[in-house]
């Protein structure tokens, strides 16, 4: 198993771009997240989603979007691109049955640069 | 509203000595989860531990240790004779079972340096 890949590592990008982060897992995880990480920082939920079809806003969310078409894909969707969204964006999976949150495993982040 | 504070922002010892970092936590939540989890320098999130509201009893995992005080409202973390691959930094963070959606809220790290 790969768990959870996030493409691409790095990134830099103009204000005003657009960029979609891609995030899979191939666990079978139903539930979903994209996080954010700023320096010196915990990590701050922007979205999430507990099964294809269905997503939700975090704590983060403005400046973002998401889809989740099928269980094992989540994109993350930057429309125009602001100098506040440099950050390390960290996708999650984890799978549950609703009777308790469990355990939550990381891609390796995708480092984002906006100049 | 929840929350999750880690105690000390940095701590720095000298290999063999013990550390311990401190988290506390505020939820009107009765069931929820509380999890550690390690950053490396090289950036990824490993996790470490995970624990349910209702289990109270302390937890060995080799030179790993975790507290945990309903009564305090703290869930801290010893490293036993560290080691300089300990340094990293170090998330405690909360999730409420109320919520039905494992929406983790994590305090703002301990950064931790092991000297050699």
């Amino acid at each position: 198993n790969a768990g959870v890949t996030q493409t691409p590592k790095f990134r830099i990008l103009k204000i005003g771009q657009s960029m979609t982060l891609q995030c899979a897992q191939d666990m079978n995880h139903n539930y979903m997240y994209w996080y954010r990480q700023d320096p010196g920082m915990g990590l701050k939920l922007i979205y999430y989603s507990v099964g294809a079809g269905i997503t939700d806003k975090g704590e983060v969310p403005n400046g973002y979007n998401v889809s989740r078409s099928t269980t094992e894909d989540f994109p993350l969707r930057l429309e125009l691109a602001a100098p506040s969204q440099t950050s390390v964006y960290f996708c999650a999976s984890s799978y549950s049955t609703g009777d308790a949150p469990d355990t939550q495993y990381f891609g390796p982040g995708t480092r984002l640069t906006v100049l | 509203a929840q929350k999750v504070t880690q105690v000390q922002t940095e701590i720095s010892v000298v290999e063999k000595e013990d550390v311990t970092l401190d988290c506390v936590y505020e939820t009107r939540d009765t069931t929820y989860y509380l999890f550690w989890y390690k950053q490396p320098p090289s950036g990824e999130l490993v996790f470490l531990i995970r624990r349910n509201s209702f289990d109270e009893q302390n937890e060995i995992s080799g030179r790993y240790s975790w507290n945990f005080q309903k009564s305090t409202s703290s869930f801290n973390f010893t490293i036993t004779a560290s080691q300089v691959v300990d340094s990293a930094v170090y998330f405690c963070a909360l999730s409420a079972f109320s919520s039905n959606t494992g929406k983790l809220i994590f305090g703002q790290g301990t950064t931790l340096q092991v000297k050699p």
